[in-house]
Formats: structure tokens, sequence, C-alpha cells
């Protein structure tokens, strides 16, 4: 059993949608973060939230971190072929020292 | 920049076999992690170091260990390959809380 649910899975979406990505746990998190990872390499850090409810913004991506902590959810629109790649949501555990990753999110972006 | 290099991107071994795989920061970062990432199950924690000479199990540490002599190089050794051993093996590096990967060394174990 994964300690942060990530849903869907998998996302295929045509050019210009808008999509959201969700990360659940039943566990308090200190902080989120996401990540995106590109075939071939490694996750590259998109960003970090760490107050409940808060919400930041990276160009057309919003993310949101849960009241309770305890959830995340990434929004992207109007998606592009180059948003394509597996998004990953982390986090550290209130009383935790090692990072928790979800499954990740596969999108692809079709043009 | 920020630069965490693997010793190699793609490897295959023989059931048996004792691999190394070396993980090189140019970030004087404390900690470095080894990982390995199986579809549908994400990034599972294998070891962690805080310091030169220390080592922490994570989460899947059996058949597995590490060695870091250096700050800068962290070693995943598997002592005797097997097949439940073929993933893609991340390492990364940290300062705070914000990790940074290397692009991965993708094993196969025949």
């Amino acid at each position: 059993t994964q300690l942060l649910e990530q849903s869907p899975q998998f996302l295929s979406i045509q050019e210009g949608e808008n999509l959201t990505v969700y990360c659940n746990s039943s566990s308090v998190f200190s902080s989120l973060q996401w990540y995106r990872q590109e075939p071939g390499e490694g996750p590259v850090l998109l960003v970090t939230v760490v107050t409940g409810g808060e919400v930041k913004k990276l160009k057309r991506l919003t993310f949101q971190f849960g009241d309770a902590r305890k959830d995340s959810s990434l929004h992207i629109t109007a998606a592009q072929p180059g948003d394509t790649g597996l998004y990953l949501c982390a986090g550290y555990m209130e009383y935790g020292n090692k990072l928790v990753f979800g499954a990740g999110t596969i999108l692809r972006v079709k043009s | 920049d920020v630069k965490v290099t693997q010793s190699s991107r793609y490897l295959v071994k023989r059931t048996g076999e004792k691999v190394f795989l070396e993980c090189v920061q140019d970030m004087d970062h404390e900690n470095m992690f080894w990982y390995r990432q199986d579809p549908g199950l994400g990034l599972r924690l294998i070891y962690f170091s805080y310091d030169v000479k220390m080592k922490e199990k994570g989460d899947i540490p059996e058949g597995y260990s590490v060695s870091r002599e250096k700050k800068e190089r962290f070693s995943l050794i598997l002592e005797s390959a097997s097949t439940n051993q073929t993933s893609m093996y991340l390492c990364a590096s940290s300062l705070y809380e914000t990790q940074y990967f290397g692009p991965g060394t993708r094993l196969l174990v025949l």
C-alpha cells in the first residue's frame, strides 16, 4: 500500500486541454513536492508546498496543498506536448526524515 | 549548476554476479540516496547516507549494501544479483529538502 496515492495512473489528452493530477494520503505531511521525470532522465523538482491551503503557480501549472496537509493537486492549463512525462508527488511525513514517493502519473499530450 | 552523475546508463549482468553502481555529486551535499524505480511502485528508498562512512537502511535494503568513503561518492553494491533486482536505479543528493537526481542506471539481470 502506497502512503501517497496518485491518480490517475495514466492520462492521455490533446494539446490545449486542461488536466488535474491528485495526490492523496491518510497521513499528514510537513511538506509536499512535485517532480517531473522525462524518459531516460531522473526526476526534477517542480515545486515544494509547506503550508496547508498553499497554492503555487509555475506558468501553466498550479499546485495546491490541502488544508489538512494530507493531499495535493497539480493542475495544468492548456497542456502542451512538452508537458509529457511522469509526474511524481513526494512528501516528508510530519515526524519522518525520509521522502515518500507516490507511484506517479504518466501524462501524454498529443499534438 | 547542480550535477549528479551515475557510472552507467545501462547494465546487463548475470544472476549471482556482484554489481557496483556508482554515483558522484559535485555540490558538496551531505546527504545521498539510492532508490529503485519500478512501474506502478514509484521510487523506493534502498539506502541513504548523511555523512562520509555513515549509512542507514531505507525501506528495501535486502540484497543491497552501500559504501561512502568520500563525500562526493556513494556506491550501491548488489552482492549477488538476482532477476528480481532488474530495475531502474536512481541516485540523489540533497542539502536540505530538495533532492537532485542522476539520470539513472537501467539494470537487467539475466
